[in-house]
């Protein structure tokens, strides 16, 4: 099956700082990718999403970079707020069917 | 609110046990799943059930049984409950995603299960 592994299990920031969060794909074949945000006691939530088309997104102070190349993706949180604390997960998914594959998780904290 | 929800939040039960676990989403979603999350936040799907009908069954003991009384409900039922069945279980919902589309999937709050 497809692998979807994360660099950095856990991951302190000062807070203003930005956060890099990266993750590896294993599927050259994926073609759709997600970060998603689990807050201590609750489900993910979605954040940002990207296809294989595109190499860069941008949402609300989060970009996502997509390196088809190496299969490597990441999250950027621009000026970490102590809100942004969670466990971010990386999922991917191929061109047919609704499975998306998640990574393990890295664990953000920001430090006031 | 419109969301997914799920019964219980925590179960705790004995080894051999039945159980059930229960989820709704009123959004309108056409597809639903269930994941489960172990001790080191790993989340790795099991089912996936399109307009009541299963669409994904990962690598699952068929002690687990997932049942689609609508397309708004998916419940799962575990028999002989094992030790390492112990962990969080989530529910989720997304739009059915057609060839070329894509379509976030929305996650209950979850349910920790505890198996003694």
């Amino acid at each position: 099956g497809e692998s979807v592994g994360l660099h950095l299990p856990t991951l302190s920031v000062q807070e203003g700082d930005n956060s890099i969060i990266n993750c590896a794909y294993s599927n050259s074949a994926s073609d759709y990718f997600i970060w998603y945000k689990q807050e201590s006691g609750k489900g993910p939530q979605f954040i940002i999403d990207i296809r294989s088309n595109m190499d860069k997104r941008q949402g609300q102070r989060v970009t996502v970079l997509l390196n088809k190349t190496v299969k490597h993706l990441s999250l950027q949180i621009a000026a970490t707020q102590p809100g942004d604390s969670a466990v971010y997960f990386c999922a991917e998914a191929p061109w047919t069917g609704n499975q998306f594959y998640f990574g393990t998780g890295t664990s953000l904290t920001v430090i006031p | 609110d419109t969301a997914v929800s799920q019964t219980p939040k925590y179960l705790v039960t004995q080894m051999g046990n039945d159980k059930s676990i229960k989820c709704e989403q009123n959004l309108g979603h056409d597809t639903m799943y269930w994941y489960k999350q172990d001790s080191k936040k790993f989340l790795k799907i099991m089912f996936s059930y399109n307009n009541k009908e299963l669409i994904i069954n990962e690598t699952v003991p068929n002690r687990f049984s997932p049942k689609s009384p609508d397309k708004a409900h998916l419940n799962l039922h575990i028999n002989s409950l094992e030790l390492g069945d112990s962990a969080v279980y989530f529910c989720a919902s997304s739009q059915e995603r057609g060839r070329g589309s894509y379509n976030e999937q929305f996650f209950g709050p979850g349910t920790r299960l505890t198996v003694l």
